[in-house]
This record gives C-alpha cells, sequence and structure tokens, in this order.
C-alpha cells in the first residue's frame, strides 16, 4: 500500500530562515510526487510537482528514491509562505488505477 | 479562482439521514475525484471519475455513493448518516491527459456537519 508521512503537524520559524518541510513515502514503483499548499481562506492548489524540477514562490523539493522523501525546502522563509502544507503521491493502485494519497499536512508558521 | 464549484458550502443535518454533495469540475476538465478530509484522517481519497465512469476508488464507505453525469458534474451521496461522517468534503478536478498523474485542481469543499 502507498503511503505517504509528514512527520511535523507544526512548523514554526522566523521570517528569514531556512524551511525544510518533510516527506516520507512508501510506494513500490517509480511514484509521481506533489506538493499542494493552503493559504489561509483559499483553496487547496498545487505548489509544484517532482517531474517539472521547477521551483515555485522559491520553494525546491528534490526526490530522493534512496532515502523514499521528497522534502520541501527554502532558504529564506517569508510571512507570506505562512499556510499549510501537503505532500502528496500518485501512484497505482491493485486496479491499475491511480490512486491519490495525501500526507496529514504540515502548518507552516512564519514569524516576523 | 481553479473553477471546480461545490454546492453546498455547509451541510447540517441528523443522524440516519441522507445528503447529496455536488460538484462541477473547470471547464474541459474530465476527471473528478472525491476526499474526505476529517481532524483525525488527514485527507483521504474517496473515488475518482473519468469521463462519467468510475476509474479509481479509495476509502470510500458502502453507504457512500457517486457518480459522474454527462455534463461532467459530479454528485457524492452520503446515506444512513453517523456523526463521525462530520468533514469536510472536497472535490477536485484534473485535465484528462495521462489521467491520474496530472496535478489536482480543488474547490472550496463542503462542509458536514451530524447533529
Amino acid at each position: 500500500a502507498q503511503r505517504v508521512t509528514q512527520p511535523e503537524k507544526l512548523l514554526s520559524v522566523f521570517k528569514g530562515a531556512p524551511v525544510e518541510l518533510k516527506c516520507n513515502y512508501s510506494y513500490s514503483g517509480s511514484p509521481e510526487l506533489f506538493w499542494y499548499v493552503q493559504y489561509s481562506r483559499q483553496r487547496l492548489q498545487l505548489l509544484l510537482r517532482h517531474i517539472s524540477r521547477e521551483s515555485i514562490k522559491g520553494f525546491t523539493a528534490d526526490l530522493n528514491k534512496g532515502e523514499t522523501s521528497f522534502h520541501l525546502k527554502k532558504p529564506f522563509a517569508q510571512e507570506e509562505d505562512s499556510a499549510m502544507y501537503y505532500c502528496a503521491l500518485s501512484g497505482r493502485g491493485t486496479g491499475g488505477s491511480y490512486i491519490p494519497t495525501f500526507g496529514r499536512g504540515t502548518s507552516l508558521i512564519v514569524h516576523p | 479562482d481553479s473553477g471546480v464549484t461545490q454546492t453546498p458550502k455547509h451541510l447540517i443535518t441528523a443522524t440516519g439521514q441522507r445528503v447529496t454533495l455536488r460538484c462541477s469540475p473547470r471547464s474541459g476538465d474530465l476527471s473528478v475525484y472525491w476526499y474526505q478530509q476529517s481532524l483525525d484522517q488527514g485527507l483521504q481519497f474517496l473515488i475518482q471519475y473519468y469521463n462519467g465512469e468510475e476509474r479509481a476508488k479509495g476509502n470510500i464507505l458502502e453507504r457512500f455513493s457517486a457518480q459522474q453525469f454527462p455534463d461532467l458534474h459530479s454528485e457524492l451521496n452520503l446515506s444512513s448518516l453517523e456523526l463521525g461522517d462530520s468533514a469536510l468534503y472536497f472535490c477536485a478536478s484534473s485535465v484528462p491527459r495521462r489521467v491520474g498523474n496530472q496535478p489536482q485542481h480543488f474547490g472550496d469543499g463542503t462542509r458536514l456537519s451530524i447533529l
């Protein structure tokens, strides 16, 4: 069974500090991984996906197959980064269809 | 605005009742996903429809069912409601290319409260 683990419910940092939101996954094949973000009073929205290998709003995430991790990083946190972050995996289920699995989310609070 | 519309925004009902939640996907999206988000379970995938057909099933109870209509809107039916069904129910849609691995666009959710 596929699983996504976000070990931190809450991450609190000061503005300008580096941020790393951890995500570990369990999946036997080659997964596709995503980070979604939900800002206050807004919808859940895609932040980035591993196949794009891009930086969005200063955030990057590298897939480490050896450690089965997809941690989200930003070198200098901004107050506007305060939000709920969800790591998600899309992998083939037993029926062959892709099943999305989300972590429980990490609440990031960036203090001024 | 992601373009995904969910109605109603809030629903309050009693145990044993049946409710229907509605979702209109983004224009052009053929896939619709339903999720349940509760405090203790996080975001749980329930079911996916693609162009009117069931494509993938997650942790959906037998008391719950869904369908996608020819105009691509989808409904999630919850019956014999229990207190534990109180949650936020999200709908998401995605573009049809490589179904299942495309980013999803979420609606605002329907908050269901069972009294």
